[in-house]
């Protein structure tokens, strides 16, 4: 078995602010995904990188940069944090030969003052 | 547009009564996979089923692939069934990028 741990649980900032969070995996996977989720809403896929040293943009890239550091660990920043863009952030992780079978994190939730 | 719709958007259910729950998608899906949300926010996996039957415990999948829809059946509802439910699309020229509906919000109520 492995798990997926995302950090911080909780994140505060200001607008205009620089925010970044993380996410490791010790399931050994290649591929790892940021999603971000809206309330009430399905997920939207931010960044993947299908293997270590690889970034690809999903449909809502724009306003984030993502870091693939090593294979275990996956970052999210958020450039410019915007009031609307208070919602839960999922990371997940899966096998390059199995990609459907995705794990998530708990998640971060984002709130902007 | 759309590419992937659930319905109901919302369903609250008395105790032992079943529910059956819709998927349909717009575009070729390649792969589709069912997610449990539960209300703390952690997303699992159900199921992985582009096609056909699947069943685990009181849960069933069917998916008919040429008419893009799938279902999922929950039998004897539990209180611990309450939830959201994703049904997700892996469109066949998008490797690895999951396309989730918006979800059925489940409530069972004893």
């Amino acid at each position: 078995g492995g798990i997926i741990t995302q950090t911080p649980k909780f994140l505060i900032g200001q607008e205009g602010q620089k925010l970044t969070l993380k996410c490791q995996q010790n399931f050994n996977h290649d591929t790892m995904y940021w999603y971000r989720q809206d309330s009430g809403k399905g997920l939207r896929l931010i960044y993947y990188s299908i293997t270590e040293n690889d970034l690809q943009k999903g449909d809502l890239s724009e306003g984030y940069d993502a870091s693939r550091e090593k294979k275990s660990s996956f970052s999210l920043t958020v450039t410019s944090a915007q009031k609307n863009e208070m919602a839960v952030f999922l990371c997940a992780s899966s096998n390059w030969v199995s990609s459907y079978e995705q794990y998530f994190g708990p998640g971060t939730r984002l709130t902007v003052l | 547009g759309q590419q992937v719709q659930q319905s109901p958007a919302s369903l609250v259910l008395q105790e032992g009564e079943n529910a059956e729950l819709q998927c349909n998608f717009s575009s070729t899906a390649t792969r589709l996979q069912w997610f449990y949300q539960h209300p703390g926010g952690r997303l699992v996996s159900l199921f992985y089923n582009p096609s056909g039957t699947k069943h685990t415990g009181r849960l069933t999948s069917t998916t008919v692939t040429n008419e893009r829809r799938s279902s999922l059946h929950i039998s004897s509802s539990q209180t611990t069934d309450s939830g959201t439910y994703f049904c997700a699309i892996e469109r066949s020229s998008s490797f690895s990028k999951l396309v989730f509906g918006q979800g059925t919000s489940l409530s069972v109520v004893p």
